[in-house]
């Protein structure tokens, strides 16, 4: 069975540091889709960033940017230049290629200390 | 263009009651899901739909009933309120070959059974 794991239940950075969320996975299929979202206070859920399996380059999105290793099936989400804005739940996702069920972790509550 | 809209955003429910939560998308997505998100577990998949006409069990379909009534429209229904259904409900489409398989959510629906 695929599992999504996030081992940091509460993480704190002050404003302008750089903060790097954890985030390991487990499957034996070879085509999937990971994914970041972040949950602020007002509950909607929003995508942050995306990565797919077979693209080795890491995916950037302005200050937010994962470092993909599929060997270790790790997925972390640094944010850097952290804002007060930030302050949010970020949960880790994955999705098989061609299947409909996703996979989410547990989440990881992010504090940005002025 | 709303995206997903639910009703209602809040919800109390006497153990027992049955009630039926609402969903629409406008984005012309053929895959919509329904999930519950509790403190510590993340976000579990209840139910999905891949296309009209079709609906799947996710990983917590007990106590759950959904129907997809056209492409627009994924409603999940609760026959016998539990105190153990009390959550956040979220409902989510995507069109998982055109946008990668981003999901989109809708703001939830906060539910309590007494």
């Amino acid at each position: 069975a695929q599992t999504v794991t996030q081992s940091q239940p509460e993480m704190s950075v002050q404003e302008a540091e750089t903060v790097t969320l954890s985030c390991t996975y487990d499957t034996s299929e070879n085509n999937y889709y990971l994914f970041w979202y972040k949950q602020p206070p007002s509950r909607q859920m929003i995508l942050v960033i995306r990565q797919e399996a077979y693209k080795q380059q890491n995916a950037t999105e302005n200050r937010f940017s994962v470092n993909f290793q599929k060997a270790a099936k790790s997925f972390s989400l640094k944010i850097s230049d952290s804002q007060l804005g930030d302050t949010a739940m970020y949960f880790c996702a994955f999705i098989v290629s061609g299947t409909y069920k996703y996979i989410f972790g547990t989440g990881t509550r992010l504090k940005v200390l002025a | 263009n709303a995206g997903v809209t639910q009703t209602p955003k809040f919800q109390v429910l006497k153990t027992g009651q049955s009630m039926t939560l609402q969903c629409a998308q406008d984005m012309n997505h053929n895959s919509m899901y329904w999930y519950r998100q509790d403190p510590g577990m993340g976000l579990r998949l209840i139910y999905y739909s891949a296309s009209e006409g079709t609906t799947d069990k996710g990983e917590v379909p007990n106590g759950y009933n959904v129907s997809r009534l056209n492409k627009r429209e994924f409603s999940l229904r609760l026959e016998s309120a539990a105190p153990s259904q009390t959550s956040v409900y979220f409902c989510a489409s995507s069109e998982p070959i055109h946008s990668s398989y981003e999901q989109y959510f809708g703001p939830g629906t906060r539910l309590t059974v007494t």
